[in-house]
């Protein structure tokens, strides 16, 4: 098992330009996490998917930020535009159907995007 | 909605001592999960123990135990004979049951383990 897979693992992008983050959940988990982790806000929930289908987005800071999960084995956010504020580190998540504490969620090892 | 709260920002401990860190959360849900990660500088997000809360047995995983008081919305993480490895920043976590399996996470203590 190989993990939740997450790339780049370092992104530095200049404001305005478009960023893409990746994500390959563990095979056969049902759910999708992404987090964002900054110094003031801690680790807040962006988007989650069950089966491939968002549930809930209500985490997304803005219209910029956009998520899709095309298939079981693959998740992407994106941004567009960027801004210096957007940098923080982005964790993707995956876990089993909801089985309480026996579905506990797995990490990516993040990606620090920096946007300058 | 449901909110975790770490009181503790930073704390240490000499490497072999004990050490625990609190977490106080706050839902209206009557069953639940809890959960205790680790971030090491790797920044790599390590589940270290989890607790249901229809248990009354406090969860024990080796070193790390936790003591989980329901009544009082507690579920604080116990670390005995610390190594240097443990120094890391510690995140509380809960589950609600109609959460949908999202993670709601408390603000973090950053334990350093002293030699």
């Amino acid at each position: 098992d190989a993990g939740v897979i997450q790339s780049p693992r370092h992104e530095v992008t200049e404001m305005g330009q478009e960023v893409t983050l990746r994500c390959k959940p563990i095979s056969g988990h049902d759910y999708l996490f992404w987090y964002r982790q900054t110094m003031m806000r801690g680790l807040e929930l962006l988007i989650y998917f069950n089966n491939n289908v968002p549930i809930d987005d209500s985490g997304m800071p803005e219209d910029r930020f956009s998520a899709k999960m095309p298939n079981a084995s693959f998740s992407t956010l994106k941004i567009q535009p960027s801004e210096p504020r957007d940098s923080a580190v982005y964790f993707c998540a995956s876990s089993l159907a909801d089985r309480g504490a026996n579905s506990p969620l797995h990490f990516g090892n993040g990606t620090r995007l920096t946007v300058t | 909605a449901q909110t975790v709260t770490q009181s503790q920002p930073e704390m240490s401990v000499q490497e072999a001592e004990t050490v625990t860190l609190s977490c106080t959360y706050d839902t209206s849900e009557s069953n639940y999960y809890l959960f205790w990660y680790k971030q090491p500088p790797s920044r790599q997000m390590i589940l270290v123990i989890r607790q249901e809360a229809y248990k009354q047995q406090n969860a024990t995983e080796n070193r790390f135990s936790v003591n989980f008081q329901k009544a009082a919305k507690s579920f604080s993480l116990k670390i005995s004979d610390s190594q240097l490895g443990d120094t890391a920043m510690y995140f509380c976590a809960f589950k609600g049951e109609t959460s949908g399996s999202r993670l709601t996470f408390g603000e973090g203590t950053q334990l350093t383990v002293n030699p």
